[in-house]
């Protein structure tokens, strides 16, 4: 069964520094990858994905990802945080071919940023 | 707008008083889910749907049932709420294949008493 573990419930970074937020997926074949950002109140919103290609994968907001295989990794950075960057973010996995329905979650890692 | 509602965004009722949570998409989308998000457990997939008529359980589908009988709307309902079924619910839709990512709603907030 496939599963998504995220490093640290939390994280907190100062304005300014590098963010990294940690993702490994367990999977027999590398599964399709996804981060989603929660704001407060707010519902779920996709910064990036990786479905095939270039291992680096840039999304929204300046956030990018790299999917390394041999690693099952799919870490999410950002060079330098911003006050707006602090969010809950998840990380998520759908695998390929079977039933495409299925996404399963990681339990999300909260992102504080300091001024 | 695209866009993903949920009616109603906040809900309190009581233990064994059925109640259906409304999902509707403006997207003509072929998928919808459903998920519950627990503090700690992040998100977990309730349902979802491929197309009209076409639904599957997802991790947690234990006290829940879904429909979809027309493709924009995908209706959550509890036949007998328990108060371990007090969570935040998202409705979610996505467009083609799996490599898709999705759009979610505003989020359903209910307390069963």
């Amino acid at each position: 069964a496939q599963s998504v573990t995220q490093l640290g419930s939390h994280v907190s970074v100062s304005e300014g520094a590098l963010v990294l937020l940690r993702c490994n997926y367990s999977s027999s074949v590398p599964p399709y990858l996804f981060w989603y950002v929660q704001y407060p109140n707010q519902g779920l919103q996709l910064l990036l994905k990786y479905t095939t290609g270039a291992t680096l994968v840039k999304g929204i907001n300046g956030f990018e990802a790299e999917f390394k295989k041999s690693e099952t990794s799919f870490h999410l950075t950002k060079p330098s945080a911003h006050m707006s960057d602090a969010a809950e973010y998840f990380c998520a996995v759908r695998r390929r071919g079977g039933s495409q329905g299925n996404l399963i979650f990681g339990k999300g890692t909260k992102l504080s940023v300091k001024p | 707008e695209a866009q993903v509602t949920q009616n109603p965004r906040y809900l309190i009722t009581v233990t064994g008083k059925k109640l259906t949570v409304t999902c509707s998409q403006n997207m003509n989308h072929e998928y919808m889910s459903w998920y519950r998000q627990d503090p700690g457990l992040g998100l977990r997939q309730i349902y979802y749907s491929m197309n009209v008529e076409v639904t599957d359980k997802g991790d947690v589908p234990e006290g829940y049932k879904v429909s979809r009988k027309e493709k924009r709307n995908f209706p959550l309902i509890l036949e007998s709420p328990s108060p371990n079924q007090t969570s935040l619910y998202f409705c979610a839709s996505r467009h083609g294949g799996a490599g898709m990512g999705q759009y979610f709603g505003p989020g359903t907030r209910l307390l069963v008493l």
